[in-house]
């Protein structure tokens, strides 16, 4: 199957600071990422949707300025935390669904733990 | 909006038992429904997936139904092994790549041996 990854695997930042997280589709090209966060024994909670080359559609509740999605090329999405905070420590995966219709199967990259003292 | 529940959300089961894990949907345009298996601090993995033209899809010890009137959908996993154990979460979104997947809340299935 197709292949997602993503870095870093895991940061720790202090509070108040950035911290920007890449999603990339290996070999293949995604028109749409997706941004998922999940919080310890709980489901993933779907952030937004990245479309490249135009703004990513939010979920109700995400704060789009808090968390600055960028994707500029049909391989690579970004995940800005600005301004991050403890509550903002989290498991945050991204997913793509590949463009040229194979199949609806979503893949998934390993994910980033961040912690945010 | 659109919202998928799941239940249960802890199953233990012995082991060469079976174990049910049931899904419902709120968005009646979804068509396909994926299943997932999650290990701690590891990316889901699809298990099986079906799509609205199907009513069963079975593989090996997994089977998966859907009954698209009622919006349910419905794991069964035969003759439980310890490496079953981990998170399950169903999930429904509609067939394109650009549709998004809502994730059902997730149930921790344990095999007692």
């Amino acid at each position: 199957g197709a292949v997602v990854s993503q870095h870093p695997s895991w940061v720790i930042c202090k509070s108040g600071t950035s911290v920007k997280i890449e999603c990339r589709s290996l070999d293949f090209q995604a028109t749409t990422m997706f941004w998922y966060r999940q919080f310890p024994k709980q489901s993933l909670m779907l952030m937004a949707t990245s479309n490249e080359g135009s703004k990513a559609t939010y979920e109700q509740g995400v704060e789009k300025d808090k968390f600055l999605i960028n994707h500029a090329s049909l391989t690579l999405s970004t995940l800005t935390v600005t301004s991050a905070h403890p509550e903002d420590s989290s498991f945050y995966i991204c997913s793509a669904r590949e463009t040229s219709g194979r199949g609806d199967e979503q893949f998934f990259g390993p994910g980033t733990r961040l912690t945010v003292l | 909006g659109e919202n998928v529940e799941q239940h249960p959300s802890t199953l233990s089961v012995q082991e060469g038992d079976s174990a049910v894990i049931k899904c419902t949907y709120s968005d009646s345009a979804s068509n396909y429904f994926p299943w997932y298996k999650q290990e701690l601090g590891k990316r889901p993995q699809l298990i099986i997936d079906i799509r609205s033209n199907v009513g069963e899809k079975k593989d090996q010890r997994i089977a998966v139904t859907l009954n698209k009137t009622a919006k349910h959908f419905s794991l069964h996993i035969t003759e439980t092994q310890p490496e079953d154990s981990a998170v399950y979460f169903c999930a429904a979104s509609r067939d394109s790549s650009a549709s998004k997947i809502i994730f059902g809340s997730g149930t921790r299935l344990s095999i007692r041996p």
